[in-house]
This record gives C-alpha cells, sequence and structure tokens, in this order.
C-alpha cells in the first residue's frame, strides 16, 4: 500500500520560510516524478510543483515561481517543498501527490496546512 | 497555459439517479503519439483529499465502482455517474496532463443529493 505522509505545515508570518516534507512509503519512490498541489480555504485545487523522478528536471507554477522550490532525496524516500518569502494568499491544505504519466496524479497525502498571518 | 473549464459550478441529483459533469480545455489534450487523451477525474470528499478516476479519460482507476464513467475527446469531456449513490456527493475536478507544465485543474464541480 502506498503512503504519502506531509509535514511541516503551521503558522507563519508573512515574508517567513517554511519547509514541507513528504514521507513516502510501499513503492519505489524513485521511479515516479512528484508534485505538490495546494487547496487555499474553500476554494478548488491548485497545482504548484513538480520533479522529475530522478530530480534533473523542476516546474513552478508561476503563483510560487522564484520564492518556492521542490527537491527530493531518494535516499530518503522524502519529497520537500522549501517555500521563502511566504504571502497570505500561500495560505492553504499542501498535499503531496505522486505523478503517473498515464495516470495523472494517482497517489495522494493527507495534506499540511500552512497558514501565513 | 491550458485552462479547464467545467459545468457546472454545482449540481443537484436525486438518489438512482445520472449526474453529468462537463469539462472543456482551451487546447486539445489529445497525445497525437499514442492518440490518448491526458484527462484525469478527482473525486474529493468534504475533509478528504482528492481521489483518482479516471484517467486518460475514460479508464476507471482500479476499485472505482462502473457506475463512474468518462468520455470525451480533444477539448471536451464528461464525467457520468450512471445511478448517483448517497456516497458519490463530493467536489469533482477535472485536470490535464498533456502540456509540460502547469497541469491545470477545473474549478470543480459541487454535487449534492436533491
Amino acid at each position: 500500500q502506498v503512503q504519502l505522509v506531509e509535514s511541516g505545515g503551521g503558522v507563519v508570518q508573512p515574508g517567513r520560510s517554511l519547509r514541507l516534507s513528504c514521507a513516502a512509503s510501499g513503492s519505489t519512490f524513485s521511479n515516479y516524478g512528484m508534485h505538490w498541489v495546494r487547496q487555499a480555504p474553500g476554494k478548488g485545487l491548485e497545482w504548484v510543483a513538480i520533479i522529475w523522478y530522478d530530480g534533473e528536471n523542476k516546474y513552478y507554477s508561476e503563483s510560487v515561481k522564484g520564492r518556492f522550490t521542490i527537491s527530493r532525496d531518494n535516499s530518503k524516500n522524502t519529497l520537500y517543498l522549501q517555500m521563502n518569502s511566504l504571502r497570505s494568499e500561500d495560505t492553504a491544505v499542501y498535499y503531496c501527490t505522486r505523478g503517473s504519466p498515464i495516470r495523472g496524479m494517482d497517489v495522494w497525502g493527507q495534506g499540511t496546512t500552512v497558514i501565513v498571518s | 497555459d491550458i485552462v479547464m473549464t467545467q459545468s457546472p459550478d454545482s449540481l443537484a441529483v436525486s438518489l438512482g439517479e445520472r449526474a453529468t459533469i462537463n469539462c472543456k480545455s482551451s487546447q486539445s489534450l489529445l497525445y497525437n503519439s499514442n492518440t490518448e487523451n491526458y484527462l484525469a477525474w478527482y473525486q474529493q470528499k468534504r475533509g478528504q483529499p482528492p481521489k483518482l478516476l479516471i484517467y486518460w479519460a475514460s479508464i476507471r482507476e482500479s476499485g472505482v465502482p462502473d457506475r463512474f464513467s468518462g468520455s470525451g475527446s480533444g477539448t471536451n469531456f464528461t464525467l457520468t455517474i450512471s445511478s448517483l449513490q448517497a456516497e458519490d456527493v463530493a467536489v469533482y475536478y477535472c485536470q490535464q496532463y498533456v502540456s509540460p507544465p502547469p497541469y491545470t485543474f477545473g474549478q470543480g464541480t459541487k454535487l449534492e443529493i436533491k
């Protein structure tokens, strides 16, 4: 059973930084691309970033480009999201998801909440 | 960027009746190399993360009841629930994953019981 568990959320002041983690188990983490997706309170889903299975390629939404950095440590089966210069509009539940080129986002974590205030 | 637009924004259907949700993309989601449409549908119940229902526009994810079906090609897609059950109350999202990122979502459709 594949499982993704996010951590690192919390309350942070505008302009400060936070690092989210996502621990993967139950599958070969290094075989898959990984995404971060966020959901602001009462709003829809917003794709944030993707990192290729080997970490070589990374892409970001325009809303976070230059402020957020996605990374991974395949030896630790862990995905990260470094969030700098946080803004109130970054307040959301952040989900990590496993990316499949065929099936889209086939496994989701439970999410971790970030509040910028 | 590809824009995904769902309709309607909300929908109320009686138990046992058919529910239909539409999704339109601003560009074709058909990938010429394999003639598949890179369109997924997700279900999100209150307080839970999204769950993959359909990929490649019409392929049900393992374990998804067969009352859920996806159809469409190019820029127009549909999610159909053939006989609505109480446990199907949720928000449904379409998402494209054909292009280089961003992998955009539709705005969501809230499905309720009439």
